[in-house]
């Protein structure tokens, strides 16, 4: 069984662009979930989809959204880069959301902000 | 949320037990608590949970204490490849609100030969 999937693994973007991320969930989840790693800020959520629908947030900037697409694969995008979005971007999926228990993380995408 | 506390660093030898603690003082009755760990380049991967018992998978144990507030990781026997950050998280599974992992620091584990 395939895990999950991010595309790219590694990019470089100019401040003031925006970019997108793509995440291929294992089959058969519904939920998908985005998260960003820097070296001070750690591990932070940023959203979580199921079903098409944003059902959770967390603390970012209105520059950071996702979307779900009806076979369940993701995207997020940050539009208006700044150097501190420099980051790796980790997407996880899990079954159904209703237990929830087991989250599987991709090895996400790293981008660096010029 | 509730919040974990780790130890920054811990250190163990190849193929002993391992131990690694994790505090949590004000855990509700519906947290879940979760271990991920985290190995150099790669996202984090999945531990083991457990509620109040204790639990076994092929990975690792996890012990918990009676009154909850502390739990314990346990690698029977470490291996150069155990060699990750290991993070404790407290997730409310009653509220799908909250369902999202929040990470503190964690413990990053070093295996010596």
């Amino acid at each position: 069984k395939a895990g999950v999937t991010q595309t790219p693994r590694y990019l470089i973007k100019t401040r003031g662009q925006q970019v997108t991320l793509s995440c291929s969930p294992i089959s058969g989840h519904r939920s998908v979930s985005w998260y960003q790693q820097t070296p001070g800020q750690g591990l932070q959520f940023l959203f979580e989809y199921f079903s098409e629908t944003q059902r959770n947030k967390g603390n970012f900037p209105g520059r950071f959204s996702g979307r779900q697409f009806s076979n369940s694969r993701s995207e997020m995008n940050v539009s208006t880069l700044e150097l501190g979005d420099s980051a790796l971007y980790l997407c996880a999926s899990s079954p159904t959301g209703l237990e929830g228990n087991t989250i599987y993380f991709g090895e996400g995408s790293w981008l660096t902000v010029v | 949320d509730a919040k974990t506390t780790q130890p920054n660093s811990m250190e163990s030898n190849e193929e002993e037990p391992v131990h690694l603690p994790c505090n949590h003082s004000t855990i509700s009755g519906t947290d879940y608590i979760h271990w991920y760990r985290q190995l150099p380049s790669q996202g984090p991967e999945y531990v083991i949970h457990g509620l109040t018992s204790n639990v076994n998978n092929r990975m690792a144990s996890l012990a918990i204490a009676e009154d909850r507030k502390s739990s314990t990781l346990i690698l029977h026997r470490a291996t150069l490849r155990d060699a990750a950050v290991y993070y404790c998280i407290l997730r409310d599974e009653e509220d799908t609100g909250r369902r999202a992992l929040t990470f503190g620091s964690g413990t990053r584990l070093q295996v010596q030969p």
